[in-house]
């Protein structure tokens, strides 16, 4: 593994179901982050984890949840998907959790869910 | 609010010229601004950071402005070639622990 990994690639859902994203990277970054990107919106902060053990809410939240039991896995739950929800989902991590304050953020390749 | 505003135009300009993006955002005073280049089908890429007080970046064939009082940065991408074609996003510092990014503008360059 190298950098961050995300699985699936890609996925349909029938709303209602229950549905983990899954982000894992190999740099020992103590922060993660989960972004949707969405056409003509560009990419809006989920959740974040500034380190292992903590969790926070980002700019759009509702509808997912996320836990962080270690430092290299952070997977995201929907836990009964809506339409709404269809986007594609990137995972990231930098090394502090100061992508704020100037801190490089570095990317996986993608989740594409479409929800039905 | 707070705003960030990329246009949202693909940029079309044929190989070899230089192609400038324009990034304007409001109701911020970052103290560092981020570019990011992503392709189709992939996750962004880091490009270059510049901070409040450096006006000027450059990384070989880019260079990136900051115009605090304009509330502006500008990508540039000199002697461009069609493996320049992406998307390019900014992104300001916010104060906080994540980045807020803008929705990118598509760059295409003609061979």
């Amino acid at each position: 593994i190298a950098g961050i990994t995300q699985a699936p690639t890609s996925q349909i859902l029938a709303a209602g179901r229950r549905m983990t994203l899954r982000c894992t990277q190999d740099m020992r970054h103590n922060a993660m982050y989960w972004y949707r990107q969405d056409l003509g919106l560009g990419l809006r902060l989920i959740h974040y984890s500034n380190t292992a053990g903590t969790t926070g809410k980002g700019e759009v939240p509702d509808g997912y949840s996320v836990s962080r039991a270690n430092t290299d896995d952070f997977p995201l739950t929907l836990a009964s998907a809506v339409p709404s929800q269809t986007s594609v989902y990137f995972c990231a991590s930098s090394p502090q959790g100061l992508a704020g304050e100037g801190e490089t953020q570095y990317f996986g390749p993608g989740t594409r869910l479409l929800v039905l | 609010s707070q705003k960030i505003e990329q246009n949202s135009e693909a940029l079309n300009i044929q190989e070899g010229k230089t192609a400038t993006l324009t990034c304007n955002y409001t109701n911020y005073s970052p103290a560092y601004l981020q570019w990011y280049r992503q392709d189709p089908g992939r996750g962004p890429v880091f490009l270059l950071l510049i901070r409040e007080n450096e006006k000027e970046k450059r990384k070989e064939r880019l260079k990136v402005t900051f115009d605090t009082t304009l509330k502006q940065s500008l990508f540039h991408i000199t002697a461009s070639q069609p493996a320049d074609s992406a998307t390019y996003l900014c992104a300001p510092d916010t104060g906080r622990r994540a980045l807020t990014f803008g929705s990118g503008t598509r760059l295409q360059v003609q061979p």
